[in-house]
């Protein structure tokens, strides 16, 4: 499995985006990128994926460089229930969780 | 219901007993994950099933932890002899990928505290 690189922790404020970045070099051609949260004491919860093509759904944009080396998450406008670790993935045969970003939401 | 379910929410056991957790996934799906999480620490990968085919138990920490699928749909997590180092919350997880590119889904965990 390709592994990943992500920040420990950022702070953004309530209402501006934020925006989370993933390095993952080793990537391989047929690889997605996943990006789950885990709000404290819960199971973690799927927000997003892709392979090349940017990606939107309800949660959060996926924005994946031409070369797929990195990518970043973008929640557009964050609320104070987005406080969470957020772990970036790529897929592979058993989904390994690196320790993710700890991302504090501020009001 | 319509997530996955496992059981016990909690369990609290003294040193050197076995216990078993279990993980009732989603109808239907093919792939199903056990993880470990420890006290403020991220996801351990332990082991993965996928369909018949033979388990990735890759993650195992030691031959004192074993999991079984039975007819492709509930699993058990077996510790045996379990230490203090063993108290986590073990995460189980389901998909319907038949290729470990679908979606994961998570139940809430069984906490495991070892005295």
């Amino acid at each position: 499995d390709a592994k990943t690189t992500q920040p420990p922790s950022m702070d953004c404020a309530e209402g501006r985006a934020a925006n989370l970045p993933c390095n993952h070099s080793t990537i391989s051609g047929n690889e997605y990128v996943y990006w789950y949260r885990q709000i404290h004491s819960q199971g973690p919860q799927y927000i997003i994926h892709g392979l090349k093509n940017n990606e939107t759904n309800e949660m959060a944009s996926l924005i994946i460089t031409e070369d797929r080396k990195s990518s970043t998450l973008i929640l557009p406008h964050a609320t104070l229930r987005d406080t969470a670790v957020y772990y970036c993935i790529v897929s592979g045969q058993n989904f390994v969780f690196g320790p993710g970003t700890r991302l504090s939401v501020l009001p | 219901g319509a997530g996955v379910s496992q059981s016990p929410s909690n369990k609290v056991t003294e040193k050197g007993k076995d216990v078993e957790l279990r993980c009732d996934p989603i109808s239907g799906h093919t792939a199903l994950y056990w993880y470990r999480q420890s006290l403020g620490q991220g996801l351990e990968f332990l082991i993965y099933f996928q369909g018949n085919s033979a388990p990735d138990k890759s993650g195992l920490p030691s031959d004192r932890f074993s999991a079984e699928r039975t007819g492709g749909s509930v699993s058990t997590l077996t510790i045996q002899r379990t230490q203090q180092e063993d108290s986590a919350v073990y995460l189980c997880a389901s998909s319907s990928s038949r290729k470990a590119t679908g979606e994961l889904f998570f139940g809430e965990g069984s906490r495991l505290t070892v005295l």
